[in-house]
């Protein structure tokens, strides 16, 4: 079963705006990650916030993480066409997974030129 | 892609033949992994390893085997292709370094089982 889950599935807006997208999960964790995937390639670290931390910052990206509501989210600032392709939350369940990353569905953003 | 390439890129094979996926990485992380993606089903793990000869199930492992006997190459079986192992499959590799387990990607191949 997945462990995290992005809301929404699709996300469509202009070039300039922001762009949010959140996810959860269900068990506790070490620490949570967030990758693009452009079509037809594979994925592409973005960012990666630790379970002791509530928000981190990657030029125009922006991570936040509640660990007591179990949710993170990933905000894009002034996006632009290029930033078009999927994303995708991962989270990695401490000593125990074995290094092991659990992946959601991913969102599905499209910026309007 | 940088350091991570997988064999073949596409491939079609028919119900019933072996097919063996093939991830090198040029890196020398500890971590391997192999992962499939479908529609509506995100990526879903199907085996990793943590070192030569040591690997492990993950949570698709059905159906497939994996090798690891070279930190460099990583290698995914079908011993017996099936229509619902049509999918896209990804290796990863992770150096696991400060514990922090950030995973870099292949470039993928497509498998289509007909």
């Amino acid at each position: 079963s997945q462990q995290g889950e992005e809301d929404p599935q699709a996300l469509s807006i202009q070039e300039g705006e922001n762009a949010t997208m959140n996810c959860s999960y269900k068990t506790s964790i070490n620490n949570l990650q967030w990758y693009r995937q452009n079509s037809g390639r594979g994925l592409v670290h973005l960012i990666l916030i630790r379970s002791n931390e509530r928000e981190k910052h990657s030029g125009r990206l922006r991570v936040t993480l509640d660990t007591s509501k179990k949710s993170s989210s990933l905000l894009i600032t002034a996006s632009r066409a290029a930033d078009t392709a999927s994303y995708f939350c991962a989270t990695d369940d401490g000593p125990t997974s074995g290094s092991r990353l659990t992946f959601g569905e991913g969102t599905q953003l499209t910026v309007n030129p | 892609d940088a350091g991570i390439t997988q064999s073949p890129r596409h491939k079609v094979t028919e119900t019933g033949t072996p097919v063996t996926l093939r991830c090198h990485q040029t890196e020398n992380h500890r971590y391997m992994y192999w992962y499939r993606q479908d529609p509506g089903h995100g990526l879903r793990l199907i085996h990793y390893s943590y070192g030569v000869k040591d690997t492990d199930k993950g949570e698709v492992s059905d159906g497939y085997s994996v090798s690891r006997s070279k930190t460099e190459d990583f290698l995914l079986t079908l011993e017996s292709a099936t229509s619902s192992q049509t999918s896209v499959y990804f290796c990863a590799i992770s150096g696991s370094t400060s514990g922090r387990h950030e995973q870099y990607f292949g470039p993928g191949t497509r498998l289509t089982v007909t």
